[in-house]
């Protein structure tokens, strides 16, 4: 079965840029999305199709996919932008990363 | 605004049954494919079941297939998940959560827990 590995941690300091991954077998074939998920909440949606941004979601939040892997870029991060965020594809069945804890130190 | 609302969370025992529902507004619901995605406390979303717009396409995860049944009532703008022969690793919320495609989810529900225990 289809598998998304990512880093189970990622630190930025506030103002910087965070960085996350996503990584999976040919996924530049595939549309990868990526959820936000703050403590006590359900998702939210933050990156569709590998780059676009629905209504609503700062600009500093960016998106790429190239080769094995797709990455969520976080510009001038800030504190409320601290939570889980996953990584999602589609392979015949809906596929998700294991998270990665985003800490804003 | 849309809202997806989820119902039927409960503890249950191991090998019983469950049935949740999600009532779906602001939204065009037959015009949305449909999921039901669960995550246990502290961990990771899984990915549970799909069906179309229209109902026609049906898609399980390996973990449950052949025990929980996906349905749509685009009537009464509703979404179901029968669970059957419920094992313990099937404790989770469940989110009922809907996509304009099938490659990503655009809302999500509050989520309702499903815990299956002696």
């Amino acid at each position: 079965s289809y598998e998304l590995t990512q880093p189970p941690s990622v630190s930025v300091s506030p103002g910087q840029t965070a960085s996350i991954t996503c990584s999976g077998d040919r996924l530049w074939n595939k549309y990868v999305s990526w959820y936000q998920q703050r403590p006590g909440q359900s998702p939210v949606l933050v990156i569709y199709q590998d780059s676009k941004r629905p209504s609503g979601i700062p600009e500093r939040f960016s998106g790429s996919n190239s080769g094995n892997t797709a990455t969520l870029t976080i510009s001038g991060t800030q504190a409320l932008d601290e939570a889980d965020y996953y990584c999602q594809a589609w392979d015949s069945r809906m596929v998700f990363g294991g998270g990665t804890k985003l800490a804003v130190l | 605004e849309v809202q997806l609302v989820e119902f039927g969370g409960d503890l249950v025992q191991p090998g019983g049954s469950l049935r949740l529902s999600c009532a779906a507004s602001g939204l065009t619901f037959r015009n949305y494919e449909m999921n039901w995605v669960r995550q246990t406390p502290g961990k990771g979303l899984e990915w549970v079941s799909f069906i179309s717009s229209g109902g026609t396409t049906i898609h399980y995860a390996d973990s449950v297939k052949g025990r929980f049944t996906i349905s749509r009532d685009n009537a009464k703008n509703s979404l179901y998940l029968q669970m059957n022969t419920l094992r313990a690793e099937d404790t989770a919320v469940y989110y009922c959560a809907s996509g304009y495609s099938s490659s990503w989810i655009d809302y999500w529900g509050l989520g309702t827990l499903v815990t299956v225990s002696s």
